[in-house]
This record gives C-alpha cells, structure tokens and sequence, in this order.
C-alpha cells in the first residue's frame, strides 16, 4: 500500500509569494495534520483536520491556511512568505483524529 | 502546555552494541501517549515506538524497547544490536489522550544517533 505523499518535493520562492504544497494519505486515513520542521529542530503542529473539518491549530499567523478535499487529501496555503517560513513541511495521516500519525517524505521549501 | 525535552544532541553507538536515548517531558494530563520517531537523511519521519501512559508494561517492537517512568515523566528508547541503518534522528513525541482536543503531537529537539563500525 502506498504511504503518505506529498508534493512537491522541493521548492523556491521569493519573499511575499504565496505557495501551496499538497498531501495525500494513506488509503482509508481520514485525518490529516501538517507540521513544520525548521533545520535542526522538531517538527512543529499546524493544523489537524478531521472529515474536512478543521479539529485544530498550532500557534502559527493566519497566513496559513488549510483544507481537506472530499477524498480526504489536504492542501495547505501560506501567503504573503517570510524568509522564516524557510522549512521543511510535514504531512501526517491518521486512520481517525486521535490515532496513530504516519508521515510523509515532506516538502522543503526555500525562501529567498 | 506539554513540552518535551531531550538532552542529549548526539550520541554513537558502535555496531552490534545497546544504546539508549534519553527523553523527559512534563504534562499535568493522566492520559496521553508517547511516541518515538526516527527520521534518516532521507527526511521521512518514521514510526519506532509507540506508549499509552496507562499501560505499565513497557512497549517493545524487536531491537527497541522502552523504559517508561509514568512518576519521574521519564520514556527512553533501548537500541539493541544496533545497526548502520540505525543511524538517524531520533524525535521524541507526546499526544494528550483527552477527548475533545487536536491529536497534535509535541516533539522534542531530536538525538543525532551515529553508529560506528
């Protein structure tokens, strides 16, 4: 079975961008939860959802945003890049909201 | 707010010997789970371990096992016969098992594991 995807794997941006990386989970995962992983720390949480519905939210600006589609893969947007949004982008998908979070490969994204 | 600390930035392990990581994380819950992540160069974060506070037996699969100390708030990671596709990041991790809030996991800072021949 194939595991957590995302896309795309890497990317560059300039500063005030907007991006869009995407995630598809597991087959039958219905939550997702994204987090971000700045170089030489431990991933940080940025959103749950849960049945398309946001479950919750990390202490992050609302710059960033999220959905989940019907199919329950999710994208997450952030606006207006900061040089600090510089990161590598997790994406966990989970059989239900509290279970057990399987990862992706991430998305490094670069802001210059 | 839960945090999680793990004090040991690196550490090496010659092949074929036993490692233990070492982590300690403050919570006022009861009720929570405790997880144990590697993530190699490749970046992608795997799944070791995985601990609910409420059971005492502590949780093993193959070459890892835990030592988990519910009152010090104690969960370290015993790598056994380690090997060199043992080398990686370790993450430790806390989720609050309370109903009605975000399954958000709580990472520590990570140890850099180095296994030497």
């Amino acid at each position: 079975d194939a595991g957590v995807t995302q896309s795309p794997t890497h990317l560059i941006k300039t500063r005030g961008q907007h991006v869009t990386l995407r995630c598809s989970p597991i087959s039958g995962h219905k939550s997702v939860s994204w987090y971000q992983q700045v170089l030489g720390q431990g991933p940080q949480f940025i959103f749950q959802y849960y049945e398309k519905e946001e479950r919750g939210r990390g202490n992050f600006p609302d710059r960033f945003s999220a959905r989940q589609f019907p199919n329950y893969s999710s994208e997450l947007n952030v606006n207006a890049l900061l040089l600090g949004d510089s990161a590598l982008y997790l994406c966990a998908s989970s059989l239900g909201w509290e279970k057990t979070q399987y990862f992706g490969p991430g998305t490094r994204l670069l802001v210059l | 707010a839960q945090t999680v600390t793990q004090s040991q930035p690196e550490m090496s392990v010659q092949e074929a010997e036993t490692v233990t990581l070492s982590c300690t994380y403050d919570t006022s819950e009861s009720d929570y789970y405790l997880f144990w992540y590697k993530q190699p160069p490749s970046r992608q974060m795997i799944l070791v371990i995985r601990q609910e506070a409420y059971k005492q037996q502590n949780a093993t699969e193959n070459r890892f096992s835990v030592n988990f100390q519910k009152a010090a708030k104690s969960f370290s990671l015993k790598i056994s016969d380690s090997q060199l596709g043992d080398a990686a990041m370790y993450f430790c991790a806390y989720r609050s098992a309370v109903s009605g809030t975000a399954s958000k996991l709580t990472f520590g800072t990570g140890t850099r594991l180095q296994v030497t021949l």
